[in-house]
């Protein structure tokens, strides 16, 4: 089944102590990208991935890393927590050129305390 | 940067009523897509409208994109109890952004 797994689906932490959100497509799409969304919002771009070592930054990049070593992973690094990034994260992945259809991930809840 | 304002934030209607949901950017895009989000779930994409005045019929949903290809609405006939969620437009920017709007949620009251 065609698919993008989003681990964990909710996480509690406490500020500064560091944590992976993975992310993978089974779907072979180029295009992988993190959001966040809160309430009256929407969902705001994280960073993005054309391809295996591409990355750039989307809207709202501060406090965040991500890594594109295998075309089907694209990890979500947060090194230092702090209490501003308590969200729901969405991963998302698609073909690029034509239908650029957005697959998303079921999402991870994350509590910064 | 590009901005995507969407309206209403909240729209409450009986079973049976009409909704239509607008989305406004501040530059032209070049194509829109739509999603929608079931409570406690993730965004699923419906549909995306790439031309000038593109009309598109999904049953009861009317997808449109303005001339000026900065606009675009959302029209559900007769609403259900199934079309409960919240609708996001998303508008491309430059090679490989999505600019999301902000979302309408519809609750639909039986």
């Amino acid at each position: 089944e065609a698919q993008v797994t989003q681990n964990p689906r909710y996480l509690i932490t406490v500020t500064g102590k560091k944590l992976t959100v993975t992310c993978s497509q089974n779907m072979n799409h180029e295009y992988m990208s993190w959001y966040r969304q809160d309430p009256g919002l929407g969902l705001r771009q994280i960073y993005y991935s054309m391809n295996v070592e591409v990355t750039d930054k989307g809207d709202v990049p501060e406090g965040y890393k991500v890594s594109r070593k295998e075309k089907r992973n694209f990890p979500l690094i947060l090194e230092s927590p702090s209490p501003n990034q308590t969200s729901l994260y969405f991963c998302a992945s698609s073909f690029w050129g034509g239908n650029e259809k957005l697959f998303f991930g079921s999402g991870t809840q994350l509590s910064v305390l | 940067g590009q901005q995507v304002m969407q309206i209403p934030q909240y729209q409450h209607v009986q079973e049976g009523e009409d909704f239509t949901t607008y989305c406004n950017s501040s530059t032209t895009l070049s194509n829109i897509q739509w999603y929608k989000q079931r409570p406690g779930g993730h965004p699923v994409f419906l549909i995306q409208l790439v031309k000038s005045g593109e009309v598109k019929k999904q049953k009861r949903l009317t997808f449109q994109f303005g001339e000026a290809k900065k606009n675009s609405s959302l029209h559900i006939t007769a609403t259900q109890t199934t079309d409960v969620g919240t609708y996001f437009c998303a508008g491309r920017e430059g090679a490989y952004k999505y600019i999301f709007g902000t979302g309408t949620r519809l609750k639909v009251l039986a």
